[in-house]
């Protein structure tokens, strides 16, 4: 199975900050490479896809960079809404497998 | 707009078998792969297996003995079925719709969830 890697596993950020949240994959997994929000008793929200296409409906301020095992989600200016857990999603290679998740806190 | 929407008994006993139904609405279930995905309470999420309206299916190896998935496309309705149900079985079970796109593969929409707790 391909280990996906997050850091960090939570961190603290004020409104207006920019996040940068990184993902590493075990093996190269080209850019098949997602990342999702996911807030309380919700169901996940996909962000980006392809490593760095914006979903459609998502902010601008959400980016996604890197191919191959590294990859970082950046959040350009942190919203009271973008407080949630990130995860990140290897579709590369069956098991598709998931990041352990990053906590984002006011 | 496509919507998935899980549902199927919320307390399941040890070493029984859980079934969910995953209902797609908004549009046609063919021609498309769908997931099913577990998060316990506090923890990540996991890839349980996949299925198209074919029939072809691909299960977690750490799993697989214990799944199966079926469709009915006449229901616009999709199964998973695991047995020897535990304790450790017990989380949110989502579905999603998986799309494949040149050098990607997202999955999009998701239900919103069904949580299954495994207990007598």
């Amino acid at each position: 199975d391909i280990q996906m890697t997050q850091s960090p596993s939570s961190l603290s950020a004020s409104v207006g900050d920019r996040v940068t949240i990184t993902c590493r994959a075990s093996q190269s997994i080209s850019t098949y490479l997602n990342w999702y929000q996911q807030k309380p008793g919700k169901a996940p929200k996909l962000l980006i896809y392809a490593a760095s296409s914006l979903q459609s409906g998502v902010p601008s301020r959400f980016s996604g960079s890197g191919s191959g095992t590294d990859f970082t989600l950046t959040i350009s200016s942190l919203q009271p809404e973008d407080f949630a857990t990130y995860y990140c999603q290897q579709t590369y290679s069956i098991p598709w497998t998931f990041g352990q998740g990053t906590k984002v806190e006011i | 707009q496509v919507q998935l929407q899980e549902s199927g008994p919320g307390l399941v006993k040890p070493s029984e078998t859980l079934s969910l139904t995953c209902t797609v609405s908004g549009g046609s279930i063919n021609n498309y792969y769908y997931s099913w995905i577990r998060q316990p309470a506090g923890k990540g999420l996991e890839w349980i297996g996949r299925f198209y309206t074919d029939g072809s299916t691909n299960y977690n190896p750490s799993l697989k003995s214990r799944v199966s998935m079926s469709v009915d496309t006449s229901k616009n309705q999709f199964s998973l079925k695991l047995s020897s149900v535990t304790a450790a079985d017990t989380a949110v079970y989502y579905c999603a719709r998986e799309e494949d796109m040149v050098r990607a593969r997202r999955f999009d929409p998701w239900g919103q969830g069904t949580l299954v707790t495994v207990s007598s």
